[in-house]
């Protein structure tokens, strides 16, 4: 069974930094790539960013509201995705998803974690 | 940056009804198109990918057509667990982006 655990979540003040992560099992991780994607409180969903595969060169794409600010990075010994979230905004408040992408022609997000609140506040 | 745009944004229907919701990419993003049905407190669940590739486990009542620029995802027979929010998503090109969604409640 596919599963994704998100974990990390939790209160901080603005500026300040905060990192999440995502165990993985029922599948092999290092395969695919791997993507965050959020939900500010009654909003819709944004993407945050992906890191591909090995294969792929573990490279990462990044929207541009948190380019430069946040670092994915995983590690597939640990069957792990982390997000490294830095310079924290009021704005950024949201429960953060992890999610893997399956390649058919393109990636696309076929499974979901639960997700993890990050709240930014003073 | 692709805009999606999801009409209606919301939708009141009945158990048995028929629904469709209709989701505009502002460019042509071939097939690259999926549906995701998230319902309340719970991430989102995969439904549709490449625009009407049905994801493994989700009943046929579910149903996407559309290339290019429109698309449209079709739910039969409502039953009260398919009273939901549902979000299109375009993976054509980066950034990533999803439309806004359309709540579908029990009328």
């Amino acid at each position: 069974e596919v599963q994704l655990v998100e974990s990390g979540g939790g209160l901080v003040q603005p500026g300040g930094s905060l990192r999440l992560s995502c165990a993985v099992s029922g599948f092999t991780f290092s395969d695919h790539y791997m993507d965050w994607v959020r939900q500010a409180p009654g909003k819709g969903l944004e993407w945050v960013g992906r890191t591909r595969n090995k294969a792929n060169s573990y490279t990462t794409e990044y929207a541009a509201s948190v380019k430069g600010r946040f670092t994915i990075s995983r590690d597939d010994s640990k069957n792990s995705l982390y997000l490294q979230m830095n310079s924290l905004k009021t704005e950024d408040t949201a429960v953060y998803y992890c999610a893997r992408s399956v390649v058919v022609a393109a990636p696309y997000l076929d499974y979901w974690g639960q997700g993890t609140l990050v709240t930014v506040s003073s | 940056d692709i805009q999606m745009t999801q009409s209606p944004s919301s939708l009141s229907a009945s158990v048995g009804d028929r629904v469709t919701i209709t989701c505009r990419a502002s460019q042509g993003i071939g097939s690259s198109l999926a549906w995701f049905q998230q319902r309340p407190g719970k991430a989102p669940k995969s439904l549709i990918y490449a625009a009407s590739s049905l994801q493994s486990g989700v009943p046929s009542k579910f149903s996407g057509s559309g290339s290019g620029t429109d698309f449209t995802l079709t739910i039969s027979s409502l039953q009260p667990e398919d009273f939901a929010t549902y979000y299109c998503q375009q993976y054509n090109s980066y950034p990533i982006t999803f439309g806004q969604g359309t709540r579908l409640e029990i009328k």
